[in-house]
């Protein structure tokens, strides 16, 4: 899988926009990138996965760059319960051929909701 | 809540002992992930099963097995406890509609002393 880089942590006022970067400059053609986070010790949580248009869910939006080599996950309207570790994962899609295999975590990014 | 269940939440125990944590997966999940999370290693994916049988291997000591039952849950088996064994153990399962997203329980940690 892919490596990827992401700030330690990042602060944001509440009721705005949570913009958090990750590159990803070595990702292969059917390597996707998600986004997962975690909640003061709680299991990590699924946020948001793509390929290579722009997604979004209920949770988020995930806007990849045309080259592929960094993404951006964006949380539209910030709140304090999105204080999280916020981990950015490159891999092969399991339905594209990907093997079994369990997420390679980094360190991700600690985003701290200011009130 | 994630439909991932694992007991016991809380675990004490002294060096040299061993454990066995218990997972079961949300309904009609097949995969059932295991996860070790140490504050000097961070998030490790320890191992996976599918369906009973073993799927991938990560960074899993020999000191530690798992398996998969037939109702689908899971075991992660941890001996001869050292005291860099307590973490937080997770345990994450996907598949009842595809395979590209895990769903992680609350974890049980895992204090040795």
């Amino acid at each position: 899988d892919a490596k990827t880089t992401q700030p330690t942590s990042m602060d944001c006022a509440e009721g705005r926009a949570a913009n958090l970067p990750c590159n990803h400059s070595t990702i292969s053609g059917n390597e996707y990138v998600y986004w997962y986070r975690q909640i003061h010790s709680q299991g990590p949580q699924y946020i948001i996965h793509g390929l290579k248009n722009n997604e979004t869910n209920e949770m988020a939006s995930l806007i990849i760059t045309e080259d592929r080599k960094s993404s951006t996950l964006i949380l539209p309207h910030a709140t304090l319960r999105d204080t999280a570790v916020y981990y950015c994962i490159v891999r092969v899609d399991m339905y594209s051929g990907g093997g079994a295999d369990g997420l390679t975590f980094g360190k991700g990014t600690h985003l701290i909701i200011q009130p | 809540d994630s439909g991932v269940t694992q007991t016991p939440k809380h675990l004490i125990t002294a060096t040299g002992q061993r454990v066995t944590l218990r997972c079961s997966p949300r309904s009609g999940d097949l995969s059932v992930y295991w996860y070790q999370q140490s504050l000097d290693q961070g998030l490790q994916f320890l191992i996976q099963y599918y369906n009973g049988e073993e799927r991938a291997k990560g960074n899993i000591l020999e000191r530690f097995s798992a398996q998969q039952f037939p109702d689908l849950h899971s075991e992660l088996n941890l001996s001869s406890l050292e005291l860099g064994d307590s973490a937080l153990y997770f345990c994450a399962s996907s598949g009842r509609t595809r395979q590209d997203e895990q769903f992680f329980g609350p974890g049980t940690r895992l204090t040795v002393l």
